[in-house]
């Protein structure tokens, strides 16, 4: 069973990077079958795609966002990364780690505020 | 890469049907059959309740159906439960390099 856990900061200040990671268990983050991703819900708002990256190493950002916004995987942690430099107040979300699009398999979510 | 349009709320009592429309354009929901469907109970991460407009994946009843015609996707709740009280968000894939794009949500209340 396709398991997903957020890790990181759940403050971080103006201007600064957010880094989240996403634990993968029950598979293998290299498999051909999967994709990964990150999806965020600001507090009472909709959810937004930030990107995906494929086992292949390719990635696709959210147009908006492409410019600050970085994916990687870790196959030796079965882990894949995001970072998202010189954040907002308008970065404040509930930020979900996901597999797949449709989304089959998410992450429980986790709460990053940005405020100093 | 515009987000779907969905009504903010919807309502029904229990055992009646709830349908909740998701408005797109040729280029997403009237180009391809990927639309999704996801319910968002309160401080739960989302569920997916659709695929490719009509499939549910295991696990879900068959009480939530899909559907679509031209632009417009649809989910129909039949024999509505007071557990379907949640958030419901529509999604379609928008051609290849494209992450695909969300509904506004919509939130369904059981009376």
């Amino acid at each position: 069973q396709l398991q997903l856990q957020e890790s990181g900061p759940g403050l971080v200040k103006p201007s600064e990077t957010l880094s989240l990671t996403c634990t993968v268990s029950g598979v293998s983050i290299s498999s051909t079958t999967y994709y990964w991703g990150w999806i965020r819900q600001p507090p009472g708002k909709g959810l937004e795609w930030i990107g995906s990256i494929y086992y292949s190493g390719s990635t696709y950002y959210k147009p908006s966002l492409k410019s600050r916004v970085t994916l990687s995987v870790d196959t030796s942690k079965n882990q894949f990364s995001l970072k998202l430099s010189s954040v907002t107040a308008a970065d404040t979300a509930v930020y979900y780690c996901a597999s797949g699009n449709p989304v089959f398999h998410w992450g429980q979510g986790t709460l990053v505020t940005v405020s100093s | 890469q515009s987000a779907l349009t969905q009504p903010p709320s919807a309502s029904g009592s229990p055992g009646q049907s709830v349908t909740i429309s998701c408005t797109g354009t040729s280029s997403d929901i009237g180009a391809y059959n990927y639309v999704s469907w996801y319910q968002q109970r309160p401080g739960k991460a989302p569920k997916l309740m659709i695929y490719e407009v009509g499939k549910r994946p295991s696990g879900v009843p068959d009480r939530f159906s899909g559907s679509k015609s031209g632009n417009t996707a649809s989910l129909t709740v039949s024999g509505l439960q007071s557990e379907d009280e949640a958030d419901y968000y529509c999604s379609s894939y928008a051609g290849s390099n494209n992450l695909g794009v969300f509904g506004g949500g919509t939130k369904l209340t059981v009376l």
